[in-house]
């Protein structure tokens, strides 16, 4: 799996956008962009993924520039609840082989919201 | 509720002693997986397993047993040959089926070697 790398923390005003980077210049052509967060001590949660379009749920949006090499992810009303590590993955997300199934978590963006 | 269910949730060991945690998951998910959490750390892989009777070593395995008889379960064994063992320790599962790579993870147990 490709290596990430993340800046180690953030800050955030609560109300306003979140923008959460990640580069991944290592990326293959079947590896996708996933994003997960942990809160404090709980196990992390998945909260978006996409290949090369960009992406939205109802809780972020995804943006994977148009070279992949690089991607951001978007809490457009960041609330206190969102302050947690956030991960970005980028992995085969099906396929066979000794190295499917391997998630490699590196160690996040500690983003912290404040009031 | 479906979910992944991990127990203890706060353990604590003696020096020179094996313990096992649990880890059970009612979403008919084949993969399950260990993880290993240190303070300030990421996530760093100890087992998979993609079916039932077969397990793979991930990037820590030293030191951890696993075993894989039913689906539904996934117990990780931590020995007295793991030299570092306090830490969080998280499992998680995916269907293979059906798969988009989303892994669904438990609660975390938490072990102390005291």
């Amino acid at each position: 799996d490709a290596k990430t790398t993340q800046p180690p923390s953030m800050d955030c005003a609560e109300g306003r956008a979140a923008n959460l980077p990640c580069n991944h210049s290592t990326i293959s052509g079947n590896e996708y962009v996933y994003w997960y967060r942990q809160i404090h001590s709980q196990g992390p949660q998945y909260i978006i993924h996409g290949l090369k379009n960009n992406e939205t749920n109802e809780m972020a949006s995804l943006i994977i520039t148009e070279d992949r090499k690089s991607s951001t992810l978007i809490l457009p009303h960041a609330t206190l609840r969102d302050t947690a590590v956030y991960y970005c993955i980028v992995r085969v997300a099906h396929g066979g082989g000794t190295s499917y199934g391997k998630l490699t978590f590196g160690q996040g963006t500690i983003l912290t919201v404040h009031p | 509720d479906g979910g992944i269910t991990q127990s203890p949730k706060y353990l604590f060991r003696k020096e020179g002693q094996n313990v096992t945690l649990s880890c059970e998951q009612n979403l008919n998910h084949d993969a399950m997986y260990w993880y290993r959490q240190d303070p300030g750390q990421g996530l760093r892989l100890i087992y998979y397993s993609q079916i039932v009777n077969d397990f793979q070593k991930g990037d820590i395995a030293e030191g951890y047993s696993v075993s894989r008889e039913k689906k539904e379960s996934f117990p990780l064994t931590v020995t007295s040959a793991q030299k570092n063992p306090t830490a969080f320790y998280l499992c998680a599962s995916k269907p293979t089926s059906g798969d988009t790579g989303e892994l669904f993870f438990g609660e975390g147990s938490r072990l102390t070697v005291l």
